[in-house]
């Protein structure tokens, strides 16, 4: 079975600094990798993507990730905060279930709070 | 494009009561999932449909909780009857890509209060 663990479910930052949140996963076959942004009151949207073609992943408003499968992490980067950028973060695993399908597995989310 | 739709916004049941939400996806997404969001924790899935087939519904309480894709297009998601703990944001999402592979896109919820 697969499993997706975020460290830490807050992180705090102030403006322009660098933002690091931190996805590690578990999966028996190389999956597909993503982190999701929620804002308050609204579904989650994609930010990136990771399918195989480069380790490093750039996606929506200045933020990356990189593939590291010797650590199994996916650890997600922006590097100067903006207040904007306050919401919720998901990273999620898609991996191979029983029955042959991908299955999207979430992690608990980690808070971003910007502080000016 | 017209994202994916979901009704009713916001719902408030006694426990025992029933309730029963509906998801209208993206137009021509073959895969529609249903998860619960529970606050302060990340989507659990519920239910992943193929077209009008079943993936995945190992984590769907089935004693209580039912689920339908008629004809691959919308579906609904039914509690009877709801308990106190089912209290959650239901969160539907659609994939264009069949399998699971593909980015997932999402409604913005059903809350649901069970008093």
């Amino acid at each position: 079975a697969q499993s997706v663990t975020q460290l830490g479910s807050h992180v705090s930052v102030s403006e322009g600094a660098l933002v690091l949140l931190r996805c590690n996963y578990s999966s028996s076959v190389p999956p597909y990798l993503f982190w999701y942004v929620q804002y308050p009151n609204q579904g989650l949207q994609l930010l990136l993507k990771y399918t195989s073609a480069a380790t490093l992943v750039k996606g929506i408003n200045g933020f990356e990730a990189e593939f590291k499968k010797s650590e199994t992490s996916f650890h997600l980067t922006k590097p100067s905060a903006h207040m904007s950028d306050a919401a919720e973060y998901f990273c999620a695993v898609s991996g191979k279930g029983s029955g042959g399908s991908y299955i999207p597995t979430f992690g608990r989310g980690t808070s971003l709070i910007v502080h000016p | 494009e017209a994202g994916v739709a979901q009704s009713p916004r916001y719902k408030i049941i006694e426990k025992r009561q029933s309730v029963a939400f509906w998801c209208n996806p993206i137009s021509g997404h073959a895969t529609l999932y249903w998860y619960q969001q529970i606050l302060g924790q990340g989507p659990k899935l519920l239910i992943q449909f193929q077209n009008n087939g079943v993936v995945d519904d190992s984590q769907l309480p089935k004693d209580r909780f039912s689920a339908e894709r008629l004809k691959g297009v919308d579906s609904t998601l039914k509690i009877q009857p709801a308990k106190l703990e089912d209290s959650a944001v239901y969160l539907c999402a659609s994939s264009r890509l069949a399998g699971g592979s593909g980015e997932l896109f999402f409604g913005e919820g059903s809350r649901l209060t069970v008093l």
